[in-house]
């Protein structure tokens, strides 16, 4: 079994949608959580890390869930410029950090 | 001012040869990774060094072997390439344990 399942998608959406992104984790010991955006043919870069209150960063909310093991991400009012792979990251214990195999979105003019 | 380097961008190479991927971070950071990003886009972690120091050893063939000279170097030596080592490999640094990765631009291994 995987230590964090995505749905690959791919999610595409007309530009000022609202689209929301699922992540489950396996292991109830995983200590910290955090979303990163690839682009195509670029590294993957830290999108924003999940709190357990939940938080947000403009457009963007992230929420997590510890006794169902999952977390998600909301983009609100998509843009043009959100069109990339959303990947959901998982770090166990140390430095031990496992990704989910992304979310592939297309936002649409 | 690039906060995780690695070279060379692109490596070409045939089955069978021995190649090296090199990794510098200019952050001060204390942990250093591998990962392999094949195909399908799934990003793996090979191998993780806190100051020096092998922490992580997924299971990887032992025909990889990273070394780590100083805190800010992490490199990547393939021997014997064979066709499925195809892959983009990227190298990533944390302060902390626990915290944020940087990433380095990927190094897009092809072998023919």
């Amino acid at each position: 079994r995987k230590e964090v399942e995505q749905d690959p998608g791919p999610f595409n959406v007309p530009e000022g949608a609202t689209v929301a992104f699922n992540c489950t984790y396996s292991n109830s010991a995983s200590q910290s959580f955090f979303w990163y955006r690839q682009d195509c043919r670029k590294e993957p870069k830290l999108l924003m890390s999940v709190y357990s209150s939940g938080n947000e960063d403009g457009r963007f909310t992230a929420q997590l869930n510890r006794a169902s093991q999952y977390i998600s991400l909301l983009i609100r009012d998509s843009k043009l410029s959100d069109s990339a792979t959303y990947l959901c990251v998982v770090n166990l214990r140390g430095n031990q950090f496992y990704f989910g195999t992304g979310t592939s979105l297309t936002v649409i003019p | 001012d690039t906060a995780v380097s690695q070279t060379p961008k692109y490596l070409v190479t045939q089955m069978g040869n021995d190649k090296s991927i090199k990794c510098e971070q200019n952050l001060g950071h204390d942990t250093m990774y591998w990962y392999k990003q094949d195909s399908k886009k799934f990003l793996k972690i090979m191998f993780s060094y806190n100051n020096k120091e092998l922490i992580i050893n997924e299971t990887v063939p032992n025909r990889f072997s990273p070394k780590s000279p100083d805190k800010a170097h992490l490199n990547l030596h393939i021997n014997s390439l064979e066709l499925g080592d195809s892959a983009v490999y990227f190298c990533a640094s944390t302060l902390g344990l626990t915290d944020t990765q940087y990433f380095g631009p990927g190094t897009r291994l092809t072998v023919l």
